[in-house]
């Protein structure tokens, strides 16, 4: 149980245009949902928080016009990229917390952006 | 300022050999310290999550300590494999409760040579 998908995977883009990367809570409802952005040798570093139905919170220094992130669900939160940058590759991984509001956190397996 | 603080930063150890990992952290107030398991280009998998009140947990080859008075914590790996080959990071929530932002180490990176 308590398994989180993302998707794509991976995906290359080119500088300038948009991409989403998908998160879903495949057998259980996650009120709450993290999107971390991991660069090569670091540890994970929080983007945003997200509350089904409502705003996200982003983390100091993350902006929330280039990343735009939806929870319409209690099982789904997307996260757009805007206007790509090269800067902006990464592995992006996010996270997602029961209605239950136990202490786990059940993180996706990560999406590698490459923008060329 | 909350920091959580690994060593050693990397490890080589051979298969079948044991193992323990460092984790100290200045987070107040301390609700509860996870390990979890990075493989390289996948997400974290929990290993251990403890309360201030629990001072071992164990979960099969993994077991967690954790001292809230000297505000350590250490993973010990018995009779690793191959497949422990991984980051392990040490997280820990400062508040309490699943919505709460969680503070990352910066993980220690283990191969487990043949």
């Amino acid at each position: 149980g308590a398994v989180v998908s993302q998707h794509p995977s991976w995906v290359i883009c080119k500088s300038g245009t948009s991409v989403k990367i998908e998160c879903r809570s495949l057998d259980f409802q996650a009120t709450t949902m993290f999107w971390y952005r991991q660069f090569p040798k670091q540890s994970l570093m929080l983007m945003a928080t997200s509350n089904e139905g409502s705003k996200a919170t982003y983390e100091q220094g993350v902006e929330k016009d280039k990343f735009l992130i939806n929870h319409a669900s209690l099982t789904l939160s997307t996260l757009t990229v805007t206007s790509a940058h090269p800067e902006d590759s990464s592995f992006y991984i996010c996270s997602a917390s029961e209605a239950s509001g136990s202490y786990e956190q059940y993180f996706g397996p990560g999406t590698r952006l490459t923008v060329t | 300022k909350n920091q959580v603080e690994q060593s050693p930063q990397s490890l080589i150890i051979l298969e079948g050999k044991n193992c323990t990992l460092q984790c100290n952290y200045t987070v107040s107030p301390f609700s509860n310290l996870r390990w979890y398991k990075q493989d390289t280009g996948r997400g974290p998998v929990s290993l251990t999550i403890m309360t201030f009140s629990e001072n071992t947990k164990s979960n099969g080859r993994y077991t967690a300590t954790l001292d809230a008075d000297t505000k350590q914590s250490s993973l010990h790996i018995t009779a690793s494999q191959l497949s422990d080959s991984a980051s392990y990071i040490c997280v820990v929530s400062p508040y309490g409760g699943a919505t709460n932002k969680l503070i990352f180490g910066t993980g220690t990176l283990l191969a487990v040579q043949p």
